[in-house]
This record gives structure tokens, sequence and C-alpha cells, in this order.
């Protein structure tokens, strides 16, 4: 059943803390994107891979960083640098969604 | 002004009215449209794709895209409770790999 996995579905994250949150897929796509949800704003992109071992920035990418170390699995972790993270984040490739991760800071 | 914009709603109507969508963008340069439905906690599902103006046609949705005015609509038509969600238009230009801009989602309730 191919598709994009994410988890976990619910993260918590206390002040001055990194997480990472995990995207893999089995669509055999060479390029994978990470967006930001926030209500009333639609998605953003953070950061995009169109390679193994190959990133780009997107617009919102301060604070968060990624890897793309195999074609399946794009992490991305948002570091203690970003300030304002509670938000839905969402993994893509091509036209297809994850089903997302809500990120809280507690 | 952003690059696409998209009124938030929320649009409440009664199951079976047609349901009107839309979205305005500023940058000639895009080439592929598309729409989205998103239930609320869940990832985003891709619902028309479009290139270029003209109308498509899938079941109970049409998208249309309309360059010279730079307007895109989404109808659906026999609106169901099932409907009810938040809709999101996309678009990216031609060439390189496929950076949607997207509008800020519309919420729809259909109610019985």
């Amino acid at each position: 059943d191919g598709g994009i996995t994410q988890s976990p579905k619910y993260l918590f994250r206390k002040e001055g803390q990194n997480v990472t949150l995990s995207c893999e897929q089995n669509l055999n796509h060479d390029a994978m994107y990470w967006y930001r949800q926030d209500p009333g704003q639609g998605l953003r992109l953070i950061y995009y891979s169109q390679i193994v071992n190959d990133f780009q920035k997107g617009d919102i990418a301060e604070g968060y960083s990624v890897s793309r170390e195999k074609k399946e699995s794009f992490p991305l972790t948002v570091t203690s640098a970003q300030k304002n993270p509670t938000a839905f984040y969402l993994c893509a490739t091509s036209y297809t969604f994850g089903s997302g991760t809500r990120l809280t800071v507690v | 002004q952003k690059e696409v914009e998209q009124d938030p709603g929320p649009l409440s109507v009664p199951e079976g009215a047609i349901v009107s969508l839309n979205c305005t963008y500023s940058n000639s340069a895009f080439q592929y449209f598309m729409w989205y439905r998103q239930y609320s906690r869940k990832g985003p599902e891709l619902l028309m794709y479009t290139y270029s103006s003209g109308n498509k046609e899938d079941g109970r949705f049409t998208a249309q895209v309309d360059k010279s005015s730079k307007y895109i609509s989404l109808f659906i038509r026999d609106s169901q409770p099932s409907d009810s969600a938040t809709y999101l238009c996309a678009m990216s230009a031609a060439g390189g790999y496929n950076k949607l801009i997207f509008g800020a989602g519309t919420r729809l309730a259909v109610h019985p």
C-alpha cells in the first residue's frame, strides 16, 4: 500500500528542546517536501529535497533542519531556535501528503 | 499582497446545493493548478489537477481556470455533508521542482 507515513501524530516539545519529525515514503518519488500549516495561513514550505544527499531551504527554513540520507526518508528537526514551533507539519512527495504531525510547545 | 488569495469562509450550505470556491493569484507564471480537500486533523488530499486554462470535470467536481483573469474555481454539485472540509487551492509555475503556493483554504460546511 503506497503512501507517506508521518510519525508521531502528536508531539509535545519543552522550551529549548530539539525534536525530530519522521517522514517515510514508499512511492519511489525523488522529491520530498516539508510544509508548516498555521490556522488561516495555508501551507508554507520549510525545506525540500529533489534527490538523496541534497536539500534546499524553502520560505520559512529558519529554526529547522533536515537530512536526506535515503530516498525513502526525509526527517525534519525543529530546533530550539524556532521560537514559534506550535503548528501542524506536513510532509509531501510531488502532490501527495502524509497525515501530518501536530507539534505543541508545553 | 499574497501571491494566492482565497476567502477563508466559513461557507455554510444546505445539502444538495451547488458550491463555488474560488482563488485569485498574481503570478502570471503559474501554469499548474490544484484543489485539495482537507478534513480536520488530516493531510490534504488532491481532488483536481489542471494544467493551463480550461475546465476539468470529475464526478461532482468541476475545476475551472481562467488565466487571463488569474482566477480559478472549484464547483461541487449536489453537495453532501461528507464534503464538509477545508478546500485549499494550490498552484505552481512550469519547470523545476513542484514548489506549490497555497491559498489559505476555505472552510465548507454542508448541513443536512
